[in-house]
């Protein structure tokens, strides 16, 4: 089992919708979880950060993250195309002193006009 | 805030040179800087954490005689990849956290590395 695991996609959404990405992780004893875009050729984005369960929101984002589930989402609302990117789960590594991450190997998404 | 540059972004050299890249945290300290490598197509892989004043420590597989990572401050990093090979060509970016953040990681803009 992969410490995180995200469907690798394509994800395809029409313009308009609501882009809906999952992650799954296999250490409790994670206590902090992050959402990154990265565009083709570039470098990773921070776009979210959660550390409690529930919703957080910020624009167009929602992360949503429960513990007992080991479960990390991510909505985007209202779908643009420049949207479409590869989006990154982080967790991070449990006992850790440098708060190394551990990390999904991404989502493709795709917004269709 | 939490800006991180990284120079060069493009490097094309001679195979058996050496390149050294710099990462730097521009508006916050960097308690940690990480430096990793992505293939085209593939995840992102970890090669190394380092602290500022301390060695690196390096991940599993990863030659730390080749890639010599020097964090002489807490805004600079450096990566040096030794006697360079065409098999080295790739992405390699680094990354940082600050004291805050609950280990959020800031990225460079990554630094494209060609070996001929």
């Amino acid at each position: 089992q992969k410490e995180v695991e995200q469907n690798s996609g394509p994800l395809s959404v029409p313009e308009g919708a609501i882009a809906s990405l999952n992650c799954t992780y296999s250490d409790r004893g994670s206590q902090s979880f992050f959402w990154y875009r990265q565009y083709s050729g570039k470098s990773p984005e921070l776009i979210m950060s959660i550390y409690s369960n529930g919703d957080k929101e910020d624009g167009r984002f929602t992360a949503q993250l429960n513990k007992a589930s080991q479960y990390v989402s991510l909505l985007i609302r209202d779908s643009q195309p420049s949207d479409s990117a590869t989006y990154l789960c982080a967790v991070n590594r449990p006992m850790d002193s440098n708060y190394q991450l551990i990390w999904g190997a991404g989502t493709k998404l795709i917004i269709k006009p | 805030g939490a800006v991180v540059s990284q120079h060069p972004s493009w490097v094309i050299c001679k195979s058996g040179t050496s390149v050294k890249i710099e990462c730097r945290s521009l508006d916050f300290q960097a308690t940690t800087m990480f430096w990793y490598r992505q293939f085209p197509k593939q995840s992102l892989m970890l090669m190394a954490t380092s602290n500022e004043g301390s060695k690196a420590t390096y991940e599993q597989g990863v030659e730390k005689d080749k890639f010599l990572i020097n964090h002489a401050s807490l805004t600079l990093s450096t990566l040096t990849v030794t006697s360079a090979h065409p098999e080295d060509s790739s992405f390699y970016i680094c990354s940082a956290r600050g004291g805050t953040g609950r280990g959020a990681q800031y990225f460079g803009p990554g630094t494209r590395l060609l070996v001929l």
